[in-house]
C-alpha cells in the first residue's frame, strides 16, 4: 500500500492569516496518463468529508480561490492564503493512483 | 445532483456480520460514470477505504479486509450495500458511503456502527 504521510498534524491559525500543510507519499503518484491523483479533503466538525483539491492542484466546483495545491511526485502542499472561521477541521490528503486507496493521518487546523 | 444515504443497525455483537445500505438519489446506481464506495472513520481517527463495486458489479476491496467485506448493487432499489462479517470492536466506525469518479465527489452523512455485546 502507499503510504500518506501529513505534516503538522495540527495547525492553530490566526483568522487572515496563511496555513500550509505538507503531505509525502511513500510512491510517486504520476502516472503514465500524465495525471498525478493526489487529492485533498476538509472534514468540518461533525460532517463529510468534502473535495478541495483534485489532481494535485485543481480546485474543486465552490472551493475558494483562497486555496491552492501544488507539488509533484511525492511532495505536496495545501495552501490556505488567509484563513477564515470556516476553514476549521481536518484536511486529508489522498492517493488513487494504487489500490487500495490510501488517506493521510489528517491535519486537524483551529482558530487561535 | 446525487445524494447518498446510509442505513442500518447502529449496534452489533462481536463476531456478527455488519450490514449497511446506502440509498441513492438524483440518479441513477446503474450510470456508467460512478463506482461506489464504502469508506470507514473510527471515532476520533482517519478515514480508511473498504472497497467499492462499478456499475457493472466488479468489486475491488482493501486487502485489509477483503476476506470479510463483499459489496453488492441492487439495481432495482437504487442502493448499493456493504456487509462486513466477524466484527469486532476494531470495526466500530462511522461508516460513510460515497460515489466515485475519479474522485470522492458525494458522501452520505455518515452512519455510526458500535460492536458491542
Amino acid at each position: 500500500d502507499i503510504v500518506m504521510t501529513q505534516t503538522p498534524l495540527s495547525l492553530s491559525v490566526t483568522p487572515g492569516q496563511p496555513a500550509s500543510i505538507s503531505c509525502k507519499s511513500s510512491q510517486s503518484l504520476l502516472h503514465s496518463d500524465g495525471k498525478t491523483y493526489l487529492y485533498w479533503y476538509l472534514q468540518k466538525p461533525g460532517q463529510s468529508p468534502q473535495l478541495l483539491i483534485y489532481e494535485v492542484s485543481n480546485r474543486f466546483s465552490g472551493v475558494p480561490d483562497r486555496f491552492s495545491g501544488s507539488g509533484s511526485g511525492t511532495d505536496f502542499t495545501l495552501k490556505i492564503s488567509r484563513v477564515e472561521a470556516e476553514d476549521v477541521g481536518v484536511y486529508y490528503c489522498m492517493q488513487s493512483i494504487q489500490l487500495p486507496f490510501t488517506f493521510g493521518p489528517g491535519t486537524k487546523v483551529d482558530i487561535k | 445532483q446525487l445524494q447518498l444515504q446510509e442505513s442500518g443497525s447502529g449496534l452489533v455483537k462481536p463476531s456478527q456480520t455488519l450490514s449497511l445500505t446506502c440509498a441513492v438519489s438524483g440518479g441513477s446506481i446503474s450510470s456508467g460514470g460512478y463506482s461506489w464506495s464504502w469508506i470507514r472513520q473510527p471515532p476520533g481517527k482517519g478515514l480508511e477505504w473498504i472497497g467499492y463495486i462499478y456499475h457493472s458489479g466488479s468489486t475491488y476491496y482493501n486487502p485489509s479486509l477483503k476476506s470479510r467485506v463483499t459489496i453488492s448493487v441492487d439495481r432495482s432499489k437504487n442502493q448499493f450495500s456493504l456487509k462486513l462479517s466477524s466484527v469486532t470492536a476494531a470495526d466500530t466506525a462511522v461508516y460513510y458511503c460515497a460515489s466515485y469518479a475519479g474522485y470522492f465527489q458525494h458522501w452520505g452523512q455518515g452512519t455510526l456502527v458500535t460492536v458491542s455485546s
